[in-house]
């Protein structure tokens, strides 16, 4: 079965400079969540896009874009990348024309600022 | 706050079952409880949900207490793949963001 695809997979930044992931949802998913999950830390809620409109916005820096485009593929845009940055970033994907609203989570991006 | 309280940690011995409590005693009437686990840095992975009726599917059981107050997730026959750190979140029905606390790292040895 199809999954939920991210990329890059790696992506190394400097400081200051900026930075987009992209996350394809499985076919049919009208949802995507972004989450940041820091070195040992559990993942944090980012935000969320429903049908290409912003639903949901958790502690997502200003500095931090994201949208959701015709095809229902996302992007998460970065910019002004700062050390604390660094992290695994996650992208899920939900059908909300369902009933258990799970979500399904890709591999992830590392991103390491340095 | 934190919505529920996992322990931190926990050694299931491979082929046995492995529960895993949650305490969630504030939890509403319309939240439910759900189980993801993440295994070693990749993506977590849904396991199984439930409102009030305990349930099954072809990964775990979930029973949850009468009151509601705690539930525990039911591994029938944990295998070496299974060691991850399983997380209970409680989700309000309509806010579909999943928040995620302290889970409880699950060792399965041989």
């Amino acid at each position: 079965a199809a999954g939920v695809i991210q990329s890059p997979r790696h992506l190394i930044k400097e400081k200051r400079e900026t930075a987009t992931l992209k996350c394809y949802p499985i076919p049919r998913h009208d949802t995507v969540y972004w989450y940041q999950q820091g070195p040992g830390q559990d993942p944090q809620f980012l935000i969320s896009f429903y049908e290409k409109m912003q639903s949901d916005k958790g502690s997502i820096p200003d500095r931090f874009s994201a949208q959701q485009f015709s095809d229902y593929h996302s992007e998460l845009n970065m910019s002004s990348l700062e050390l604390g940055d660094s992290a695994l970033y996650f992208c899920a994907s939900s059908d909300m024309t369902g009933t258990t609203y799970e979500q399904y989570f890709g591999p992830g991006t590392r991103l390491t600022v340095t | 706050d934190a919505k529920t309280t996992q322990p931190p940690s926990m050694d299931c011995a491979e082929g046995r079952a492995a529960n895993l409590p949650c305490n969630h005693s504030t939890i509403s009437g319309n939240e439910y409880v759900y189980w993801y686990r993440q295994i070693h840095s990749q993506g977590p992975q849904y396991i199984i949900h439930g409102l009030k009726n305990n349930e099954t599917n072809e990964m775990a059981s979930l029973i949850i207490t009468e009151d509601r107050k705690s539930s525990t997730l039911i591994l029938p026959h944990a295998t070496l793949r299974d060691t991850a750190v399983y997380y209970c979140i409680v989700r309000v029905a309509n806010d579909y963001k999943l928040s995620f606390g302290a889970g409880t790292t699950v060792t399965v040895r041989a």
